[in-house]
């Protein structure tokens, strides 16, 4: 079956502008969550949606936002990109929460976002 | 606060060289202890769930334990196709993850 599918794979934006990542999880996934990942601050949760609702959020400013659709795909916003945000963003989906702590998330493999 | 900690950083073996990577934490309200792997421009793949101390799990020549304050993720004769950085993440009373720097292993052929 197909995995987690992020989409773009590759993106360079310019500090200041905005942009959008796609995440489409495994078909009857409900629950999907968001991570950084740089080399120097490792792997950080950006915020979680199970069944259109954002049930967690970590400590990102508010110029990260996100949404989940009636299908469960998701989508993140970084508004005003700043050098720093340049990662690997990486979605993981399961089919519910509570799952996810039985069978453990599923890894798309990421967007790679260069802010320059 | 909530703290994952992995050491080592880099570890480098020998193929069939036996050695062992640690995962301890400090974490109120701990769910689960898992491990994943992650190889270079790929997202982390999971590997194994530990709940309660004392307890084991094996996949191939990977075998992970858990205690009240760590988790050991033992490989036993590495091949070069165990080269990757391995995560150790605890899951938090309301099911987030919290994420090690992670252990880059490289085992030379």
């Amino acid at each position: 079956k197909a995995g987690v599918t992020q989409t773009p794979r590759y993106l360079i934006k310019t500090r200041g502008q905005q942009v959008t990542l796609s995440c489409s999880p495994i078909s009857g996934h409900r629950s999907v969550s968001w991570y950084q990942q740089t080399p120097g601050q490792g792997l950080q949760f950006l915020f979680e949606y199970f069944s259109e609702t954002q049930r967690n959020k970590g400590n990102f400013p508010g110029r990260f936002s996100g949404r989940q659709f009636s299908n469960s795909r998701s989508e993140m916003n970084v508004s005003t990109l700043e050098l720093g945000d340049s990662a690997l963003y990486l979605c993981a989906s399961s089919l519910t929460p509570s799952q996810a702590s039985l069978y453990g998330y599923t890894f798309g493999s990421g967007t790679r976002l260069t802010v320059v | 606060e909530d703290q994952v900690t992995q050491s080592p950083e880099a570890l480098r073996l020998q193929e069939g060289e036996s050695s062992s990577l640690n995962c301890s934490y400090t974490v109120s309200g701990l769910r689960g202890l898992f491990w994943y792997r992650q190889d270079p421009g790929k997202g982390p793949e999971f590997l194994f769930t530990l709940y309660s101390a004392g307890e084991e799990k094996e996949k191939e020549r990977l075998k992970a334990t858990l205690t009240k304050k760590e988790s050991f993720l033992h490989i036993t004769a590495p091949k070069p196709e165990d080269s990757a950085t391995y995560l150790c993440a605890a899951s938090l009373n309301d099911y987030k993850l919290s994420f090690g720097a992670g252990t880059t292993v490289t085992v030379r052929a």
